[in-house]
């Protein structure tokens, strides 16, 4: 079974640019989250998809990142303008369903983030 | 807010050694608690813990939750240089939304 995709692996861009991550989740798998994690630190969950609907954006900066998931399947994430502070591991995860004491989160590689 | 602390923050042992890693919580709406491993790429599932007292058994790794107390430890014997990674607890609260400590880093000298 395929994991969970993302690409790119590594991105360097200057502050102020924009970017975006692509994630493609597990086949089947109902639920995508995007977390950053920051070095040294856990993930931190910034959206969560059920579907194309979203379930919690609480710890999103709406001000500068956005989300998608037109079509219920792969996911973009996209930070614009990016500032330093921005540097990170952005992870992506799936899960089969909303929730359940079966529905455990399957991790992508994560894409590393360097804002100069 | 939800909280959680892992300790230690390091550790450092010798292969064959037994490591006991803390995890404590405060998640409104407590669900579940996971344990993941992360080296140098994705985390990767180890635990998933939902009732108080049962512990959980993968090989060298076992796990327990205790619901009263808020806490869970991740036991890991007869290490391995292998076991070195940094290790992290999840307890998912409302929507099943995880949040992680800031994890364990354990290494392990041969």
């Amino acid at each position: 079974e395929a994991g969970v995709a993302q690409s790119p692996r590594y991105k360097i861009i200057e502050k102020r640019q924009s970017v975006a991550f692509w994630c493609n989740p597990i086949s089947g798998h109902a639920t995508l989250y995007w977390y950053q994690q920051i070095l040294g630190q856990g993930p931190k969950l910034l959206i969560q998809f059920q579907n194309n609907g979203v379930v919690d954006d609480s710890q999103l900066p709406k001000d500068r990142f956005s989300a998608e998931r037109l079509k219920g399947v792969d996911s973009t994430l996209k930070i614009q303008p990016a500032k330093l502070e921005d540097s990170a591991v952005y992870l992506c995860a799936s899960s089969f369903g909303a929730g359940g004491t079966t529905d455990t989160q399957y991790f992508g590689p994560g894409t590393r983030l360097t804002v100069l | 807010e939800d909280k959680v602390v892992q300790s230690p923050l390091s550790l450092v042992v010798h292969e064959g050694d037994t490591v006991t890693l803390n995890c404590s919580y405060e998640v409104t709406n407590f669900r579940s608690l996971l344990w993941y491993k992360q080296e140098k790429k994705a985390p990767t599932f180890l635990f998933m813990l939902t009732s108080s007292g049962i512990e959980k058994k993968s090989g060298r790794l076992s796990s327990i939750l205790d619901k009263k107390e808020l806490f869970s430890i991740l036991n890991i014997t007869a290490t391995q240089t292998g076991d070195s990674a940094v290790y992290l607890c999840a307890p998912g609260g409302s929507n099943y939304k995880l949040t992680f400590g800031k994890g364990t880093l354990l290494t392990v000298n041969p």
